[in-house]
Formats: C-alpha cells, structure tokens, sequence
C-alpha cells in the first residue's frame, strides 16, 4: 500500500481562489519532504523542499508567497497555492524519504478555471 | 547545480523491438532510480542503483549504473504494448532532492 498519501487527487477551482493540498507520510517519520511540479508531456521538476519545523527551501523561479508550504509535523506537509490562477493549473506531487528509498504521493491534478 | 540528462525524448518501436533510453548526469550520484509514469498516472518507482557498475534485471528490462556513477541505462527487451509509458531517471545525491531527467516517452505498435 501507499506509504505516502496525497489530498486530494484532483481540484477543480476559480481563479483567484486558494488550494491547499495535504501530502502524508504513513509508516514513516519524515523530516523532509519534497513538493514537485509537472506541467503536460513534461518532467517533474522541483518546487521546493518542505522542512519539519522551518522554513521550506524554494527552487529559483518558484515563489514562495504564491507556493505557501508548511510541514509542521514529522508526518504531514501541506502547500497552499494562493490566488490561483490558469497557469497554475499543474500536477502537484509531494514525495518524502524513508531509510530506503523515495516514495512519491499519487500526485493531485490541479485545474483553475 | 545537478542536471539529469536523459535521451532520446521519444522512442516507437514494433512490438517485439527493443528499446533503450539513457540517462546522464552532471555530477556524481550516490544513486540513481527509474521511474515509469502512465499518462494521466503518477511516477511508479520501477529500481534504484546504487553501485557503481551496478546492473540489475526485472523480467525483460535491464538497469545499468555506470562505473563513474553518473550515467545510467534502461533497456527492454522485446517491447510489449504494456511497455508504453514515460521513463524517468532520477538523480540522488546525499542531502538533496531526487533531480528527474526530463523523460523519454515510450510508444509501440503491435
């Protein structure tokens, strides 16, 4: 099963409105956690990095107060995209690290109308 | 900073062909993994590699980690229409997140 949940899978949203989607680590504690980007027929690309108890650290050209991440639980990070606009449509994956390896949430599909 | 390189970004083949798509980075990687994505789906984690050198095999697809550890290869053999799908490498390096080369999409005809 899943060991890192995604919430939710997809949303649909108006313009100019928030969104904020949960990313969970389920078996696992998770100090960081990683949110990625994927726009059509293109690669996941890195937005930022979520860390428990601090600041996250954005990639360049992402903006941080567009792209609201919080992880302030060993378990859950969540990022909030504010004023939504069509651009943003995207879909949005978390993924976090256990001792073995990377697991990857099912990704949320995000459509701003 | 770290760049993942990956080629070719298309690839048909007949089924029964075979395919391979190569992955390159810009610096060294404590590990490197594949990743297949359906469209409409998330990254499906296929293997990681760890050694360098290292070559592992899962049924008809073949992973290779170069000895320098910072190219890597997939190969299947005897494509399926099973197989169509985008392939990503990603790169691993201590303290960092998972960099993905930008993926070779897949397609076979039967």
């Amino acid at each position: 099963g899943a060991v890192v949940s995604q919430h939710p899978s997809w949303v649909i949203c108006k313009s100019g409105t928030s969104v904020k989607i949960e990313c969970r680590s389920l078996d696992f504690q998770a100090t960081t956690m990683f949110w990625y980007r994927q726009f059509p027929k293109q690669s996941l690309m890195l937005m930022a990095t979520s860390n428990e108890g601090s600041k996250a650290t954005y990639e360049q050209g992402v903006e941080k107060d567009k792209f609201l991440i919080n992880h302030a639980s060993l378990t859950l990070s969540t990022l909030t995209v504010t004023s939504a606009h069509p651009e943003d449509s995207s879909f949005y994956i978390c993924s976090a690290r256990d001792p073995s390896r990377v697991h990857f949430g099912q990704g949320t599909r995000l459509t701003v109308v | 900073g770290q760049q993942v390189m990956q080629i070719p970004q298309y690839q048909h083949v007949q089924e029964g062909e075979d395919f391979t798509t190569y992955c390159n980075s810009s610096t060294t990687l404590s590990n490197i993994q594949w990743y297949k994505q359906r469209p409409g789906g998330h990254p499906v984690f296929l293997i990681q590699l760890v050694k360098s050198g290292e070559v592992k095999k899962q049924k008809r697809l073949t992973f290779q980690f170069g000895e320098a550890k910072k190219n890597s290869s997939l190969h299947i053999t005897a494509t399926q229409t099973t197989d169509v799908g985008t392939y990503f490498c990603a790169g691993y390096q201590a303290g960092t997140a998972l960099i993905f080369g930008k993926g070779t999409t897949l397609s076979v005809s039967s």
